[in-house]
């Protein structure tokens, strides 16, 4: 299987502040790379597949980037509604995996 | 809009089973995969597997091989995930979601919750 890891785990930030987030692949799989936003008690949310596309209704203050076994996700001028966890996930081939998320807290 | 319904929370005794729904209105459901994807309390997501109704085809994590099971009815558009032999390693809020292409998770379900306890 291939294995995904995130960094930070947590991660604290002001509103407007732009935050990074990191995922890394235990072996190549191209672009297909996908993020998801959760916030508690929800669903996960699509923002991002293809490693930098967004879906559909996603702000363009989100920005994904990377091919191969490494990737990251951006959020530039963060608003109060982005604090939730961020999850990698790829789709290369079944099973597909998640990063073990990243916590977005407000500083 | 799509919307993707699931059944309501359940509470079952360790070594019984789990029948889960998944009701699929305003988009095609036959023709693309729909996911299961688990969340045991504080903890992250984890892909069980997929189905892909038309086809009636089905990946497992290999982690799951053996105690779930998934269906499809194309006549009321809704997919099942069927989880055996349970204990409290289970407890977790259950997603079904509806990939768009392979592994893509466009849409999700509000998630069931299943506690198992004795």
């Amino acid at each position: 299987d291939i294995q995904m890891t995130q960094s930070p785990s947590s991660l604290s930030a002001s509103v407007g502040d732009r935050v990074t987030i990191s995922c890394r692949a235990s072996q190549s799989i191209s672009t297909y790379l996908n993020w998801y936003q959760q916030k508690p008690g929800k669903a996960p949310k699509f923002l991002i597949y293809g490693a930098s596309t967004l879906q559909s209704g996603v702000p363009s203050r989100f920005s994904g980037s990377g091919s191969g076994t490494d990737f990251t996700l951006t959020i530039s001028n963060l608003q109060p509604e982005d604090f939730a966890t961020y999850y990698c996930q790829q789709s290369y081939g079944p099973p597909y995996t998640f990063g073990q998320g990243t916590k977005l807290e407000i500083k | 809009q799509v919307q993707l319904v699931q059944s309501g929370a359940e509470v079952k005794k360790p070594g019984s089973s789990v029948k889960v729904s998944c009701k699929v209105s305003g988009v095609t459901f036959s023709t693309n995969a729909i996911s299961w994807v688990r969340q045991a309390p504080g903890q992250g997501l984890e892909w069980m597997g997929a189905i892909v109704p038309i086809f009636t085809k089905t990946n497992h994590a290999q982690s799951f091989q053996g105690r779930v099971t998934f269906t499809a009815d194309e006549s009321t558009s809704t997919a099942y995930m069927e989880l055996n032999s349970l204990t409290s390693e289970d407890t977790a809020v259950y997603y079904c979601a509806r990939e768009f292409r392979g592994g893509d998770m466009e849409h999700w379900g509000q998630g069931t919750l299943v506690t198992v306890s004795s």
